[in-house]
């Protein structure tokens, strides 16, 4: 059974880098999947931030892409998430995610546990 | 980008009632939306994608169908664990996902 769990602090200070990983088991990170990072919060729903596949291409969300990092560690079974100048409007719960594609366009199937991120000092 | 809006906001039905939630896409996506439903505290799960095709393991009390702009998620009958937040989600473009407001479905 696939499984996304996720680590990171709950706390980051504004205009720090708010760091998350997510670990997977019950298969490998180099299969054929995109490998995601979505947000939650009550202001803006749900944000998708962004997502890579294990050969390394990323695609981010526009609104976030200046900002965001997605890298895997395929040694490690992992992907992570690197969001720099975190401001009051990064707190959300912060989800991993894996996608599959159907006919053309990749779903979430998995999910992580969640983890809620706050921007404070 | 393309805005998703769903609707109602909030439906309230009895248990064994049908449920008929409703996601209207801005601009053309073809088929390509899903359905997810969340619980409190949880991740959302996914229902339905390709606007039709159930997921592994959800029921067949859950439908979807649509395309276009226009799409629905149908619950044949509702059962007690059924009443949660559903979302819409598109993309059609894939540097731009986007998800709708979410339809509340509460017990009656």
């Amino acid at each position: 059974q696939v499984q996304l769990q996720q680590s990171g602090p709950g706390l980051v200070k504004p205009s720090g880098t708010l760091s998350l990983t997510c670990a997977l088991s019950g298969d490998s990170i180099s299969t054929n999947y995109w490998w995601s990072w979505v947000r939650q919060s009550p202001e803006k729903g749900l944000e998708w931030i962004g997502e890579i596949h294990h050969g390394g291409t990323t695609n981010y969300n526009p609104s976030l892409e200046s900002r965001v990092t997605i890298s895997v560690d395929k040694s490690k079974n992992q992907f992570s998430l690197k969001l720099t100048s975190v401001t009051a409007a990064d707190t959300a719960v912060y989800y991993c995610a894996r996608a599959f594609v159907a006919a053309r366009s990749p779903y979430f199937d998995f999910w992580g546990q969640g983890t809620r991120v706050t921007v404070s000092s | 980008e393309i805005v998703l809006t769903q609707s109602p906001a909030t439906l309230s039905l009895s248990p064994g009632e049908g449920a008929t939630l409703s996601c209207r896409a801005s601009q053309y996506i073809g088929t390509y939306l899903a359905w997810y439903q969340q619980k409190p505290g949880q991740a959302p799960r996914l229902l339905i994608y390709d606007a039709s095709t159930r997921a592994t393991g959800v029921p067949a009390r859950f439908s979807g169908s649509g395309s276009g702009t226009d799409f629905t998620l149908t619950i044949s009958s509702l059962e007690p664990e059924d009443f949660a937040v559903y979302y819409c989600h598109q993309r059609y473009n894939w540097r731009a996902l986007t998800v709708g407001g979410g339809t509340k479905v509460e017990i009656k």
